[in-house]
This record gives C-alpha cells, structure tokens and sequence, in this order.
C-alpha cells in the first residue's frame, strides 16, 4: 500500500472552508484514496473516499489531482465540532484482510 | 445512517476475568470488525468476521476469541483479563468494500 504524507497539524477558523492536503507519490491504479477522522475519546468516524474522479458527499470533497499523486479533503464550513485527527490512508479497493492503518494524520484545530 | 454500537462506553474488570464485549451493526452489513487503539501504537485489528459463524484472525488475536451467531452482532471475549488488555476496543462494521468502515463509540476497558 502507498505512503501518505499529510502535515502534523492546522488550524482553521470557524465557517471557512478547511483543506486538508495529502501526498501520496507512490500510489498505484487499483489504490482509492480513503479519509477519516477521529474527534478525542471517540471512534473513528468514515468521511469520503475516491479513486481517481472528485467525490462530494455529506459531509467533505475529494479532490484528487489528475496524476493521483495528491489528494485534498475539503470541509465547506468548519464548525468547531470539526475538530478531529484526519487520517489519509491509500489501498487497494478491497482485501480479504479489511485492515485499517491510519498513520499519524494531521489535527486539525477548528478557532472560533 | 450507519449505526454501530458497542455495549458499554467504560468497563472495569478484575485480572483473571471473563469479559464481553458485544457489538451490533443495523446495516446489515457483511463485514465487522474489533480493534483495540492503544496511545502510540494506532489502531490494532485482533479479529475480523466476512459471514455468520465465520471468523479470522487479525494481528494480535492471542487472548482474545469471538463469537458471531447472528450477522448484526459480533461479540469480543477476553477469556481471562489481564492488566496488559487494558485498553480502548473499538468495533467497526463494512459493506462489501473492506476499507469503508463505521465504527462504534468504542469501550474503554480497564483491568485491574
């Protein structure tokens, strides 16, 4: 599975829009791109996933470049319940095996 | 929305006993899973389940057993609780792709 790379931490300010950025260099053609977030004392929680066309639920956007090389999680309007560890994770759509590895992630601190 | 529940949010148990944790999913969907996430080391998958009555072992499966007789619950048993259990034990639950998966709230169990 590919390695992302995302920075340690961000801040944003309430209601405008947060982009989270991931670099994932090494992915190959059957890897999606999957985001999750983890707000403190909780479980981690789905966001979105994609593999090479943006996708928009929800809750957030994916927009991957067109070489797939990086991908960028948009949140339209953070509030401050918003504020969470996001995690980038690259795999191959699906395994006999399902295992989730999330990697240090970036904390996204959401200021009134 | 995908629900998951686990069946207590704390649980404080004695060294040596048995303890379950139970799991239910209203998705109905295939797939679940336990982890347990522990500061420093992520998320750990100890057993995940494709089927009713099916089971696999994840990656830290020793001391640890379960118990899928239906296919919204998947239940954890800690066959004799020692101190080194002590931990936050999470339960997610996927369709058929392995990688999009919805946790519970999670337990935080303590032995003592």
């Amino acid at each position: 599975d590919a390695k992302t790379t995302q920075p340690t931490s961000m801040d944003c300010a309430e209601g405008r829009a947060a982009n989270l950025p991931c670099n994932h260099s090494t992915i190959s053609g059957n890897e999606y791109v999957y985001w999750y977030r983890q707000i403190h004392s909780q479980g981690p929680q789905y966001i979105i996933h994609g593999l090479k066309n943006n996708e928009t639920n929800e809750m957030a956007s994916l927009i991957i470049t067109e070489d797939r090389k990086s991908s960028t999680l948009i949140l339209p309007h953070a509030t401050l319940r918003d504020t969470a560890v996001y995690y980038c994770i690259v795999r191959v759509g699906s395994s006999n095996t399902g295992k989730l590895i999330f990697g240090q992630g970036t904390t996204l601190q959401v200021k009134p | 929305d995908v629900k998951v529940t686990q069946s207590s949010r704390y649980l404080v148990k004695r060294t040596g006993e048995k303890v379950f944790l139970e799991c239910v999913q209203d998705m109905d969907h295939e797939n679940m899973f336990w982890y347990r996430q522990d500061p420093g080391l992520g998320l750990r998958l100890i057993y995940f389940s494709y089927d009713v009555k099916m089971k696999e072992k994840g990656d830290i499966p020793e001391g640890y057993s379960v118990s899928r007789e239906k296919k919204e619950r998947f239940s954890l048993i800690l066959e004799s609780a020692s101190t080194n259990q002590t931990s936050m034990y999470l339960c997610a639950s996927s369709p058929d792709s392995t990688y999009e998966q919805y946790f519970g709230p999670g337990t935080r169990l303590t032995v003592t």
